[in-house]
């Protein structure tokens, strides 16, 4: 059964400053891992994935991926209010989408 | 844009009696999904689907069923409803490769009095 943690739990950063965070999974296997955004009251919005080892960059938005050590980070450049949300990282793997338990994100201005 | 439309948005429940939570997707998605959220526990997964006719379990199927009639529409059956079942309930729906999205409807609150 796949497992996937993610820390911290909540996080406070300026606005303007970078956002960073973590999460780590079981099974290397896993064919993708995605971050998905959620408001108040709404679904989960896909935000970025990653497939393999490396980085990749959207706009304000970089993950990186380590397979060998099953970790995956997020990372928010120039974070603004509106990014204030609750992040959640999720494993696609065999048939499933296994999720984190999320990271909460303010941003104060 | 890809679209998953769960009904009923709100419902209030019995202890003891039969709820189905019914989501529809036009997509054309051979994948589809059963969530619950409570808080500290993020989305856990219920029940999941391949496709028309297929169901199988997830991380937390007790005290659910689930039904898949056709590539559209994925019901989540809760026989005799329990307090413990009072959470959000998302329904979400994906292409069968792994490397693409998986797209989710708008929650249904259910709270079982």
């Amino acid at each position: 059964q796949e497992k996937v943690q993610q820390s911290p739990e909540s996080l406070i950063v300026p606005e303007g400053a970078m956002s960073s965070l973590n999460c780590t999974f079981s099974n290397s296997a896993s064919q993708s891992i995605w971050w998905y955004q959620q408001h108040p009251g709404k679904g989960p919005e896909a935000l970025i994935s990653i497939f393999s080892n490396g980085n990749k960059k959207e706009g304000r938005l970089t993950v990186y991926l380590n397979r060998a050590s099953l970790h995956v980070s997020l990372h928010i450049r120039d974070s603004q209010p509106s990014d204030s949300a609750v992040y959640l990282c999720a494993v696609r793997g065999q048939g499933k989408l296994i999720f984190g338990q999320g990271t909460k994100l303010s941003i104060k201005p | 844009e890809a679209a998953v439309t769960q009904s009923p948005r709100n419902k209030v429940a019995v202890t003891g009696g039969k709820v189905t939570l019914s989501c529809n997707q036009t997509n054309n998605h051979n994948n589809m999904y059963w969530y619950r959220q409570d808080t500290g526990h993020g989305l856990r997964l219920i029940h999941y689907s391949y496709g028309a006719g297929s169901t199988e379990k997830g991380d937390i199927p007790d005290g659910y069923k689930a039904s898949r009639p056709s590539q559209e529409n994925f019901s989540l059956i809760l026989e005799l409803a329990t307090p413990s079942q009072t959470s959000v309930y998302f329904c979400a729906s994906g292409d069968a490769r792994g490397n693409t999205e998986v797209f989710f409807g708008k929650g249904t609150r259910l709270t079982v009095v």
